[in-house]
């Protein structure tokens, strides 16, 4: 299984600003996945992270909000531009393995 | 759109009582699916994967079932303790897809000791 370690661990922010995480794998993988998790909801599929080319994003999110970045095929970063109070979640990484997803311990991002 | 619901939303149950979790999904074209068990403030952890060949898998006290005909998946939990107390998730992937899990909202479990 994967070793998946997040920057940082949590963070309080202030609205208008942006908060880059940092994703790190201890093996070489091709997708990374971004979902969040909202205050009592379940996770949501922000975008998918392939080494070499642009995330994917799915309906409701866009790149100018979350830009993603894949400069390798073990890191990855999401960005959190322009929050507001909305934007207060957990945020985590995954990838795919021979035994299913493997997530990260996840970012608790509070936007004030 | 693959939609997931998880049943009961909570749960809480005497120590060493057998528990079942309940998933259903409206798109039965589900290739795999995973359990995951979330503690507060954590990420998640990885519990079963039943993949697209198989219909259950089995963990320690825990099993997990599939039945791609109804769409529906269960996690059985044998000899509860106050340790199994989180909350548990289920997700799948749907058939011809790109990895993409799609997550209940999770059934919290209390185990009282």
């Amino acid at each position: 299984s994967a070793v998946i370690s997040q920057k940082p661990s949590r963070d309080i922010c202030q609205r208008g600003t942006s908060l880059t995480i940092q994703c790190q794998v201890d093996s070489q993988v091709t997708m990374m996945f971004w979902y969040r998790q909202q205050p009592g909801q379940s996770l949501t599929l922000i975008a998918t992270a392939n080494q070499g080319s642009e995330a994917t994003y799915e309906s409701g999110f866009v790149i100018d909000k979350f830009p993603i970045s894949r400069p390798n095929l073990t890191f990855s970063t999401l960005t959190v531009s322009n929050m507001s109070p909305e934007d207060s979640s957990i945020y985590l990484c995954s990838v795919a393995g021979t035994r299913g997803q493997y997530f990260g311990p996840g970012t608790r991002l509070t936007v004030l | 759109k693959q939609e997931v619901t998880q049943i009961p939303a909570a749960l809480s149950v005497p120590e060493g009582e057998n528990l079942v979790l309940n998933c259903s999904f409206t798109d039965s074209a589900i290739y795999n699916l995973q359990w995951f068990r979330q503690d507060p403030g954590k990420g998640l952890t990885s519990l079963l994967l039943i993949q697209s060949s198989q219909r259950e898998q089995t963990s320690g006290r825990l099993n997990a079932s599939l039945d791609k005909s109804s769409g529906r998946s269960t996690l059985y939990i044998a000899a509860s303790q106050p340790g199994d107390s989180a909350t548990y998730l289920c997700a799948g992937v749907s058939r011809g897809g790109s990895e993409k899990l799609v997550f209940g909202k999770g059934t919290k479990l209390t185990v009282n000791p």
